[in-house]
């Protein structure tokens, strides 16, 4: 089945660490890819969207998404974390048959924990 | 602008009862989705609106269903509730096929 993964459900690092998650998709052809944060309490908030051009992207916050079209992969990173990115993160696909509308598929989440 | 919102925040209901859900998108918003959000699950496409039109709707039953007016607010409805509809109910909204998609804060249905 089509799907979109996200393989570490836990993370735990100390502030000052590099950071990076795997997103991996499924689908074929070209995709929307996103990824949302949810604070502990808060809202789901959009961090960072790739359509298409340039493979590496920002978001706010300091976050940035690599796209690797062979390898199915949208990861993100973050040089330096900070006590605050403790929160979930999901990556989301809108995928080809989808577009048109604007449903997302989203991973199972990351919940990352940082340790001041 | 004011943000998505939903009404009500939390919600509980006993099984075989019925619920209706609420959503108000950012102004000038015409799409709006539902998602559903438990700890095993994860987060699972409900169904899309636009202009008044369901354009898209994920794998649940039809006891799921919803529905949108005019003034692009949304409802969702859920009809005999079972135990494993408890979840955080997220609706979101979105301009003009762009696929960002702001979400409101959900609202906690518990069923006993």
């Amino acid at each position: 089945a089509q799907s979109v993964s996200q393989h570490n459900h836990h993370v735990i690092l100390s502030e000052a660490a590099s950071l990076e998650l795997g997103c991996n998709y499924s689908y074929g052809g070209t995709v929307n890819l996103f990824w949302y944060v949810q604070y502990p309490g808060q809202h789901l908030q959009l961090l960072l969207k790739y359509f298409s051009g340039d493979p590496l992207v920002k978001g706010i916050k300091g976050f940035e998404a690599e796209f690797i079209k062979s390898k199915f992969s949208f990861n993100l990173r973050k040089p330096s974390v900070q006590w605050s990115d403790t929160a979930e993160y999901f990556c989301a696909v809108n995928a080809p048959e989808d577009f048109g509308n604007e449903k997302l598929t989203f991973g199972t989440g990351t919940r990352l924990t940082i340790i001041p | 602008k004011a943000g998505v919102t939903q009404t009500p925040r939390y919600l509980i209901k006993t099984r075989g009862q019925q619920v209706t859900l609420s959503c108000s998108p950012i102004s000038g918003h015409r799409s709006v989705s539902w998602y559903q959000q438990t700890p095993g699950q994860g987060l699972q496409f409900l169904f899309e609106y636009f202009s008044e039109t369901q354009r898209n709707k994920g794998n649940f039953p039809g006891r799921f269903s919803g529905r949108q007016f005019s003034n692009s607010r949304s409802e969702m409805n859920v009809s005999t509730l079972e135990l494993g509809d408890s979840a955080l109910y997220l609706c979101a909204s979105s301009h003009r096929d762009n696929y960002e998609q702001y979400f409101g804060p959900g609202t906690r249905l518990t069923v006993t």
